[in-house]
């Protein structure tokens, strides 16, 4: 069946430090992969998306890598700031059911 | 602020009452959607709505009743909940509804005595 899972439910990082966050997927037919961050009170926030015939896609401070090969999705953010502390959720879209599937999350915890 | 607000954002209520659930999106988006948030589990979708018409009910118990009465405006009616209901319900919406792209509410936390 489906799945979108994470493979750390909690990733510590020291202020100023790189951070990788990682996702695993089992629906190769999907369309593109979103990634959304929630803040503690707040409803997801959509980050960035990677569509399925692209291996690296990079936006402020994030890149977002995908590797079909292994079906891994992964969130890279550059010199992490505590407004980084948040929930970070994947996502995978299309396939057969053509929707929205999330991960169960990882919570990224900043440390000063 | 995201353009999606959702009242009230707390809720408590028994297990026979009768309240509902607000969601008004300033966007211009033509979908809309709930989702119900639970600790430690994915978010699960609930009912999507695409030019007022619903077009996924994702198996959802009658207990809660959706409506969407114009493109801007979505609710949810709850009746004779049981306290596994309690969670964070969230009100999403997008732009069409073939996308993965959703803005989301800050949700309204419910819990069911």
């Amino acid at each position: 069946g489906e799945s979108v899972g994470l493979h750390l439910p909690t990733l510590s990082v020291q202020e100023g430090d790189n951070s990788i966050i990682n996702c695993a997927y089992s629906n190769s037919a999907s369309d593109y992969f979103i990634w959304y961050k929630q803040e503690s009170g707040k409803g997801p926030q959509f980050i960035i998306d990677i569509r399925s015939n692209m291996d690296k896609r990079q936006g402020q401070r994030v890149t977002v890598l995908l590797n079909k090969t292994v079906k891994h999705l992964s969130l890279q953010i550059a010199a992490t700031q505590p407004g980084d502390s948040a929930v970070y959720f994947c996502a995978e879209y299309g396939g057969a059911t053509n929707k929205l599937i999330f991960g169960t999350g990882t919570l990224l915890a900043v440390q000063p | 602020e995201t353009g999606v607000t959702q009242t009230p954002r707390h809720l408590v209520m028994g297990m026979t009452n009768k309240k509902s659930l607000k969601c008004e999106q300033h966007l211009g988006h033509n979908a809309m959607y709930w989702y119900k948030q639970s600790a430690k589990k994915p978010l699960e979708l609930m009912f999507v709505y695409s030019l007022e018409e619903r077009v996924e009910n994702n198996s959802v118990p009658s207990r809660f009743s959706p409506e969407c009465p114009n493109s801007s405006h979505l609710f949810l009616h709850l009746h004779t909940l049981q306290p596994e209901d309690s969670a964070l319900y969230l009100c999403a919406s997008s732009l069409g509804q073939n996308t993965g792209e959703l803005f989301f509410g800050e949700g309204s936390r419910l819990t069911v005595l």
